[in-house]
């Protein structure tokens, strides 16, 4: 089945200061990697995601970018804000599974 | 977005009990939802796939007679914790895929249960 790693577990930015966080799959069949942010007792929200025939992609200070040959994505976050602190998950899925790996996320803390 | 809901959102039972916990998909058909199980600070855990009018499918090492998953209709799946014990105590949440196409996954507020 598929496997996905992520990186780093934590991470500390100062406010204004770009964050990248990075996961790897296994599984070449993926071909769906959304991202999540879930603060503390909630529920994890989408805040984006990108499909294996698109290389990149950007929602505001939010971009995700994927490399299928390497089998890897990364989620990037530009100019970041104390609001912007949570923690971010990543997962991959496939059509034919229909099923979503998680990464294991990372514990991001903007310091204002 | 679509709307999950997700109920208890949080329930204490004595050990050997049986819990049952709600997830519906409010403003779409969800013929496929999750089940996830969350340790503090660690990552969704996938527990089953539960499918609409036929069996849940289970990951390698969760129990399926420990963990009842019914999806009776097309807005409606129901986890039940049976016989639960202090270790089942957790953080479980449910997801919904609207259209069952790999579209994207709404998420349930999830239920914490603790089990004394």
């Amino acid at each position: 089945g598929e496997n996905v790693e992520q990186h780093p577990s934590t991470l500390s930015v100062q406010e204004g200061d770009s964050a990248v966080i990075k996961c790897t799959y296994s599984d070449s069949a993926s071909n769906y990697f959304p991202w999540y942010k879930q603060e503390l007792g909630k529920r994890p929200q989408l805040i984006i995601d990108i499909r294996s025939n698109v290389g990149e992609k950007k929602d505001q200070r939010i971009a995700v970018t994927l490399n299928k040959t390497a089998k890897h994505f990364s989620l990037h976050i530009t100019e970041t804000q104390p609001e912007d602190s949570a923690v971010y998950f990543c997962a991959a899925s496939n059509n034919g599974g229909n099923q979503f790996y998680f990464g294991t996320g990372t514990s991001l803390t903007v310091i204002p | 977005g679509a709307v999950v809901s997700q109920h208890p959102s949080w329930v204490i039972c004595k050990s050997g009990t049986s819990v049952k916990i709600e997830c519906r998909s409010l403003d779409f058909q969800a013929t496929t939802m999750f089940w996830y199980r969350q340790f503090p600070k660690q990552s969704l855990m996938l527990m089953a796939t539960s499918n609409e009018g036929s069996k849940a499918t289970y990951e390698q090492g969760v129990e399926k007679d420990k963990f009842l998953i019914n999806h009776a209709s097309l807005t409606l799946s129901t986890l039940t914790v049976t016989s639960a014990h202090p270790e089942d105590s957790s953080f479980y949440i449910c997801s919904a895929e609207p259209g069952g196409t790999n579209e994207k996954l709404f998420f349930g507020s999830g239920t914490q249960l603790s089990v004394l």
